[in-house]
């Protein structure tokens, strides 16, 4: 019964290949995030969707591009993986309503390794 | 530019003892204050949510102070148990509230 579950947990891959990260939520929430967590360990947001349409996308290269199916799925692809790309990723799910606050629930992580 | 400070980067108490973590923000506009816990190689998970016009909230053994005069939040641990050895992240909302920037957290290690 995992709120937020991402997939794989573990990711290790060479430079130059091209690798997705899976994230499903069984919240019923309508909005969906996408965070880095690099070596310093701040988190920091990538992209957000709000049912299914794209309402935040900070500066993150265009090799990373995140794709939605549906409400319950945020997906991250990324290409030609580079050894800056190597940090732990989160997903996170939220209900975005007009009073506030709300709350985030994050996925365990997905730990990414570029050799 | 938003920032979220924290200290210590990193705290070791003795099992029992009560610690304090300390939080300073520069976010505006201003919406709510988070304190997450992190456990290693886990997700963060929220403690307490606090909007402008609370000034304390407490979870449990977990309570957290917020003024907004000064920008300044602290999380208050009371005796701690080995189960609370994790990371603890101060987190601030902007404006409708989706926009959050994390603080660098604090390292808390509960020793026997």
């Amino acid at each position: 019964d995992t709120a937020v579950s991402q997939t794989p947990k573990y990711l290790v891959t060479q430079m130059g290949n091209d690798k997705s990260i899976k994230c499903e939520q069984n919240l019923g929430h309508d909005t969906m995030y996408w965070y880095k967590q690099d070596s310093k360990k701040f988190l920091k947001i990538m992209f957000s969707y709000n049912n299914k349409e794209l309402i935040i996308n900070e500066t993150v290269p265009n090799r990373f591009s995140p794709k939605s199916p549906d409400k319950a799925h945020l997906n991250l692809h990324i290409n030609s993986l580079e050894l800056g790309d190597s940090a732990v990723y989160f997903c996170a799910s939220s209900v975005l309503t007009s009073g506030g606050p709300y709350e985030q629930y994050f996925g365990p992580g997905t730990r990414l390794t570029v050799t | 530019k938003n920032q979220v400070e924290q200290s210590p980067q990193s705290l070791i108490i003795l099992e029992g003892k009560n610690c304090t973590l300390q939080c300073n923000y520069t976010v505006s506009p201003f919406s709510n204050l988070r304190w997450y816990k992190q456990d290693t190689g886990r997700g963060p998970v929220s403690l307490t949510i606090m909007t402008f016009s609370e000034n304390t909230k407490s979870n449990g053994r977990y309570t957290a102070t917020l003024d907004a005069d000064t920008k300044q939040s602290s999380l208050h641990i009371t005796a701690s148990q080995l189960s609370d050895s994790a990371s603890y992240i101060c987190v601030v909302s902007s404006n409708a509230g989706n926009m959050l920037t994390f603080g660098g957290g604090t390292r808390l290690m509960v020793k026997p």
